[in-house]
């Protein structure tokens, strides 16, 4: 029930493309649901992230759209570029604070 | 600090050692969190401070592990006598509070032999 599931493992797009990553939760107690961008040899920085009243959020090229009733979210990346090749982990939290990621998508674009 | 810190940045140690494990919150954070990072997984979370307090534990792998943080600032994580699968980066992040964004250091990226 804590688990949070991540696809895919891994994705490759060209400049521009629009790669999405999937998550899905079982906790309906989750309430908070960040994303987190990761270089290599770096700690993980917050990205965007949404709480469940709403369906869409927008920060940029960055797009979360979450479907409470199915228990699902998504991270969409709009006019990607090869700087934003990274690893991408969607996480959850409930009231207890702590988060519960996914198991990360390494993303990478090519020029 | 501007952001934060932990050391050491890499560790390694043979197996049965103890080791030490150093964060360093940004400063005025009163919430404190480690995870455990293993290759190709995600974070697992180990424990959570507020302020000097550890109301959740929960994340601790085994009685090998424990941590404490002081002044409400500083916290170190122990584990004694480690085992090839502690292997792993162990990431320490901090928040203004209770339910705050939490920023990440860097890391430590601890090696047993």
């Amino acid at each position: 029930q804590q688990q949070v599931k991540q696809s895919p493992q891994s994705l490759i797009v060209q400049k521009g493309g629009i790669p999405i990553i999937n998550c899905a939760y079982e906790n309906t107690a989750f309430d908070y649901f960040p994303w987190y961008q990761q270089f290599p040899g770096k700690g993980p920085a917050l990205l965007i992230a949404i709480r469940p009243d709403v369906s869409e959020k927008k920060e940029g090229r960055f797009t979360i759209s979450f479907n409470k009733s199915a228990k699902q979210f998504s991270l969409h990346i709009m006019d990607s570029q090869p700087g934003d090749s990274a690893t991408y982990f969607c996480a959850a939290s409930d009231n207890t604070d702590k988060l519960i990621f996914g198991t990360g998508t390494r993303l990478q674009v090519f020029p | 600090g501007a952001g934060v810190s932990q050391s050491p940045s890499n560790k390694v140690t043979e197996k049965g050692k103890d080791v030490e494990l150093r964060c360093d919150p940004i400063s005025g954070h009163t919430a404190l969190y480690w995870y455990r990072q293993s290759l190709g997984q995600g974070l697992e979370f180990l424990i959570y401070f507020q302020g000097n307090s550890a109301p959740d534990k929960s994340g601790l792998p085994s009685d090998r592990f424990s941590a404490e943080r002081t002044g409400g600032s500083v916290s170190t994580l122990t584990i004694q006598r480690t085992q090839q699968e502690d292997s792993a980066v162990y990431l320490c992040a901090s928040s203004l509070g209770p339910g705050g964004t939490q920023h990440f250091g860097d890391g430590t990226r601890l090696s047993i032999l």
